[in-house]
């Protein structure tokens, strides 16, 4: 059974650095038929997705374009794990973040696992 | 960007009726990369339908996806006291994948 565990703090100032892992248990994040995404939801924004990484021989990092300049995906395969880092935070980044697995096997593509998710808010 | 627009926004049933969900894409969801999820107050989403009418392990039957392109539904057959949430298409054929804004289906 697929399991995602997030971890990081739920508070962090304007400009600092907001930083999320998210541990797999029962799948590799180096595996070739997953993706490894972080997605955040706030009622603002609804559900936005913000990067991905993937293994395909080699490693593929992809954000979106309101992130990029910002945002960082790591994977570290010693602990089986991915981490988010968003630098130069603001209050508008105050969310809901998730990791969730989007598995190319059987459900083609769709994100089927989710972590439990980490309120961080961002404030003085 | 492909946007996803879902109507209505809010759905006001009783547990035994039908409830049909809307999604329409800007422009067409490559090869019905759509995916559908449920999410209840302070619980993650979770994957309910995906390549636009398979059904996703563990899921009833009462639920069912439909549709092709641009235009896909949803269809709880029969409501359940559980199965009164939000609920999201998703489409992940283009990059960046997106979300609709989620229709919540309550209680009546």
């Amino acid at each position: 059974q697929v399991e995602l565990q997030q971890s990081g703090p739920g508070l962090v100032k304007p400009s600092q650095t907001l930083s999320l892992t998210c541990g797999i248990s029962g799948d590799s994040v180096s595996s070739n038929s997953a993706a490894w995404n972080w997605i955040r939801q706030s009622p603002s924004r609804g559900l936005e997705w913000l990067g991905r990484t993937y293994y395909r021989s080699k490693w593929y990092n992809e954000y979106a374009v309101s992130v990029k300049s910002r945002m960082t995906i790591n994977s570290d395969t010693s602990k089986n794990q991915f981490s988010l880092q968003l630098n130069s935070v603001t209050p508008e980044d105050t969310a809901v973040y998730y990791c969730a697995r989007g598995s190319m096997g059987g459900t083609r593509g769709a994100f089927d696992i989710w972590g439990q998710g980490t309120m961080v808010t961002v404030s003085s | 960007e492909i946007v996803l627009t879902q109507s209505p926004g809010t759905l006001s049933l009783s547990p035994g009726e039908r409830a049909t969900l809307s999604c329409r894409a800007s422009q067409s969801v490559t090869g019905n990369y759509l995916a559908w999820h449920q999410q209840k107050p302070g619980q993650a989403p979770r994957l309910l339908i995906y390549g636009a009418s398979s059904r996703a392990t563990g899921i009833p039957d009462r639920f069912s996806g439909s549709g092709s392109g641009t235009d896909f539904t949803l269809t709880i057959s029969r409501l359940e006291p559980e199965d009164f949430a939000v609920y999201y298409c998703q489409q992940f054929g283009s990059s960046p994948p997106t979300f609709g804004g989620g229709t919540k289906v309550e209680i009546k």
